[in-house]
C-alpha cells in the first residue's frame, strides 16, 4: 500500500465555520507534511510532523491548526479562515531517519473559503 | 524569496522528441534537489533526486544534470510521451532534521501529437 489518503477531496466553508481536513497514510512513514498550493503555483510547505511532534511550522496562522493523532494520521483543523486561505491543501509522507526528497503526496483536499 | 526557480513556465514539444526542463538554484551550499511531476488534479510525484556529490543521475526515462558551477540543473526526459504531460517542479532539501523540501515554481509540460 503505497497511498496517501485525504479527505474530504472538496470543501467548501463560511469564514465562521470549523471543519478538517484529514490525512492517512499505512506505509509505517514517521513523517508527514501540510503543504498549501494555490493555482500555477508551486506547493508551499506549511506544517511538519517527525515521529508525531511538530518540527516545522513554517510561520502559518493560527486559524491553522494541526495535530497528529498517531503515526498513520494527520489533521488540519480550520477555523475563521479567510477567502484567500481557499486553495489545495496536500498531505504528505515520508521516511524517517535518513534525508529523502522523496515524499509521498496524496491527491489534496480543494478547499474553497466563502 | 524562492531558492529555486524553473527557467520558463511553459514547454511545448513534438511526443516523440526529447525535453529539458531547466532550474536554477541560488545557494552554493544547496546539496540536494529532487524533480517531482504533476498532473492535473493530483498531487505532486517523485521522479528522480540527485545529491552534489554527483553531476548525473538517470532513471527510466529521465536524467538529471547538475551543474554546481552555475547552479544550475536540468531534468531530461527521453522520447517524450503523452502522459509526460504536466506541470515539473524542481525542489529543494535544505536539511536540518526535516525533509520538508521547498518547491519552485513549475514548467508546465505540453506535449504536441
Amino acid at each position: 500500500d503505497t497511498e496517501v489518503t485525504q479527505t474530504p477531496k472538496h470543501l467548501v466553508m463560511g469564514m465562521t465555520n470549523k471543519k478538517s481536513l484529514k490525512c492517512e497514510q499505512h506505509m509505517g512513514h514517521r513523517a508527514m507534511y501540510w503543504y498549501k498550493q494555490k493555482a500555477k503555483k508551486p506547493p508551499e510547505l506549511m506544517f511538519v510532523y517527525s515521529y508525531e511532534k511538530l518540527s516545522i511550522n513554517e510561520s502559518v496562522p493560527s486559524r491553522f491548526s494541526p495535530e497528529c493523532p498517531n503515526s498513520s494520521l494527520l489533521n488540519l483543523h480550520l477555523h475563521a479562515l479567510q477567502p484567500e486561505d481557499s486553495a489545495l491543501y496536500l498531505c504528505a509522507s515520508s521516511t524517517s531517519g535518513a534525508r529523502t526528497g522523496e515524499l509521498f503526496f496524496g491527491e489534496g483536499s480543494r478547499l474553497t473559503v466563502l | 524569496g524562492e531558492s529555486v526557480g524553473l527557467h520558463l513556465p511553459t514547454l511545448s514539444v513534438q511526443e516523440g522528441d526529447n525535453s529539458i526542463i531547466n532550474c536554477a538554484y541560488s545557494n552554493s551550499a544547496s546539496d540536494y534537489f529532487i524533480w517531482y511531476k504533476q498532473e492535473s488534479g493530483k498531487g505532486p510525484q517523485f521522479i528522480i533526486d540527485i545529491r552534489s556529490n554527483m553531476d548525473k543521475r538517470q532513471g527510466q526515462r529521465v536524467t538529471v544534470l547538475l551543474n554546481k558551477t552555475v547552479k544550475h540543473l536540468s531534468l531530461q526526459i527521453a522520447a517524450t510521451q503523452p502522459g509526460d504531460s504536466a506541470v515539473y517542479f524542481c525542489a529543494e532539501n535544505k536539511g536540518g532534521g526535516a525533509d520538508g523540501l521547498t518547491f519552485g515554481k513549475g514548467t508546465h509540460l505540453i506535449i504536441q501529437p
